[in-house]
């Protein structure tokens, strides 16, 4: 199994520009979940899926932020306009089971986003 | 004071050494992570734990939901074991997922 993959692997744009981030989760998991990592705020949960339904958006910072799935091989993480503060690493994560978040999760390599 | 809290925050210990790395938690939770991230930035799901104790390798996770508190020990630990290894608590009452700032582990030749 080739696991989580997300593209791109590192993105730099300017500010203001759209950025979408790209995941494709572990064939047959059914949880789909996008974290965001800082030096200032850790790991945070950002969003998370089941069976292509959003669940939990809470952790979504504002507006500006929009996820998406639209089938159960695919989620895109989206940023319009973007800020220098978003800058961050962006994981993707996966997992199979009954409880979402109770369930092991697999993690992608992570989009490295610098936001200029 | 955190809801979640690892100790120690940075360990730097020699080859071959037992090492432990602790979690304590002050909510009631439904499971607790520990996941491992390499320098690469890569992250490593370890174990999922919601009680007694799983091994994997070299690799013991333990729980005590009683003390709200886990540890993670590595036997005959390894340069390639250095990596920042994390804990997390699913909240029962909310399934809010909170993160430990981990922990910082340098394993020397």
């Amino acid at each position: 199994d080739a696991g989580v993959i997300q593209s791109p692997r590192h993105e730099v744009t300017e500010m203001g520009q759209e950025v979408t981030l790209r995941c494709k989760p572990i064939s047959g998991h059914d949880y789909l979940f996008w974290y965001r990592q800082t030096m200032m705020r850790g790991l945070e949960l950002l969003i998370y899926f089941n069976n292509n339904v959003p669940i939990d958006d809470s952790g979504m910072p504002e507006d500006r932020f929009s996820a998406k799935m639209p089938n159960a091989s695919f989620s895109t993480l989206k940023i319009q306009p973007s800020e220098p503060r978003d800058s961050a690493v962006y994981f993707c994560a996966s997992s199979f089971g009954t409880s979402g978040l109770t369930d092991t999760q697999y993690f992608g390599p992570g989009t490295r986003l610098t936001v200029l | 004071k955190n809801e979640v809290e690892q100790s120690p925050q940075n360990l730097t210990a020699q080859e071959g050494e037992f090492i432990t790395i602790n979690c304590s938690y002050s909510v009631g939770i439904s499971a607790l992570h520990w996941l491992q991230q390499h320098p690469g930035g890569g992250i490593v799901s370890l174990f999922m734990l919601s009680s007694g104790k799983k091994k994997h390798g070299r690799l013991i996770a333990t729980i005590n939901i009683q003390e709200k508190h886990s540890s993670l020990h590595i036997t005959a630990s390894h340069p390639r074991d250095s990596a920042v290894y994390i804990c997390a608590v699913i909240v029962d009452s909310n399934y809010q997922l909170i993160w430990g700032a981990g922990t910082k582990l340098i394993i020397k030749p």
